[in-house]
């Protein structure tokens, strides 16, 4: 079975500064997605970025960027130039390559921006 | 519609009684599944449905859990005798349910919080 694990609990940033936000994973399987999702107060899911382990490229959404390490199955999360809208629970998240799989999520980190 | 809907948004029972958590996915969304996210948890899976028919039920954690789909579209969690550990926020997510990543992307409700007294 796969499964994700996030150390940080929490982590705080000031405002504009730049934070990494990890992830590591433990599976068998050679193709599969990787992704990170916000959850804000409002509790709603919102996706952030994603990744296909088949890419070496690192996926790139504006401020939002991945460092993916197939190798050492780790895929952090880098927010540049922190906002007080990016202050959330981030989840990091698996899936299987084939077919519609449920999602295997990590525990989660509470990031706080500091004004 | 244009998000995931689920009602109620919150909600508050006693021990023993049943419930029933609604959700409503975005409109022609083939998949459907609900995940469970207890205080301090991240998100369990508990059942994935195509269409009206669910292919993994492996979440489910006992048998006082049970979900139907109707029509290809709004589903029910039904927990049946609650207990407080069922205590926790439940989450319907839904997608296209092609095999390809960008139509495979799972968006989520806001989700119901259930509080079992």
């Amino acid at each position: 079975a796969q499964t994700v694990t996030q150390s940080q609990p929490e982590m705080s940033v000031q405002e504009a500064e730049t934070v990494t936000l990890s992830c590591t994973y433990d599976t068998s399987e050679s193709d599969y997605y990787l992704f990170w999702y916000k959850q804000p107060p409002s509790r709603q899911m919102i996706l952030v970025i994603r990744q296909e382990a088949y890419k070496q490229q690192n996926a790139t959404e504006n401020r939002f960027s991945v460092n993916f390490q197939k190798a050492a199955k780790s895929f952090s999360l880098k927010i540049s130039d922190s906002q007080l809208g990016d202050a959330a629970m981030y989840f990091c998240a698996y899936r299987r390559f084939f077919g519609n799989e449920k999602l295997t999520f990590g525990t989660g980190t509470r990031l706080t921006i500091i004004p | 519609g244009a998000g995931v809907s689920q009602s109620p948004s919150n909600k508050v029972t006693e021990k023993g009684k049943d419930v029933e958590l609604r959700c409503d996915p975005i409109s022609g969304h083939t998949a459907l599944y609900w995940y469970r996210q207890s205080l301090g948890q991240g998100l369990e899976f508990l059942i994935y449905f195509q269409g009206n028919s669910a292919p993994d039920k492996s979440g489910l954690p006992s048998d006082r859990f049970s979900a139907e789909r109707t029509g290809g579209s709004v589903s029910t969690l039904t927990i049946q005798r609650t207990q407080q550990e069922d205590s926790a926020v439940y989450l319907c997510a839904s997608s296209l349910g092609d095999s390809g990543l960008a139509k495979n992307i799972q968006y989520f409700g806001a989700g119901t919080r259930l509080s079992v007294l």
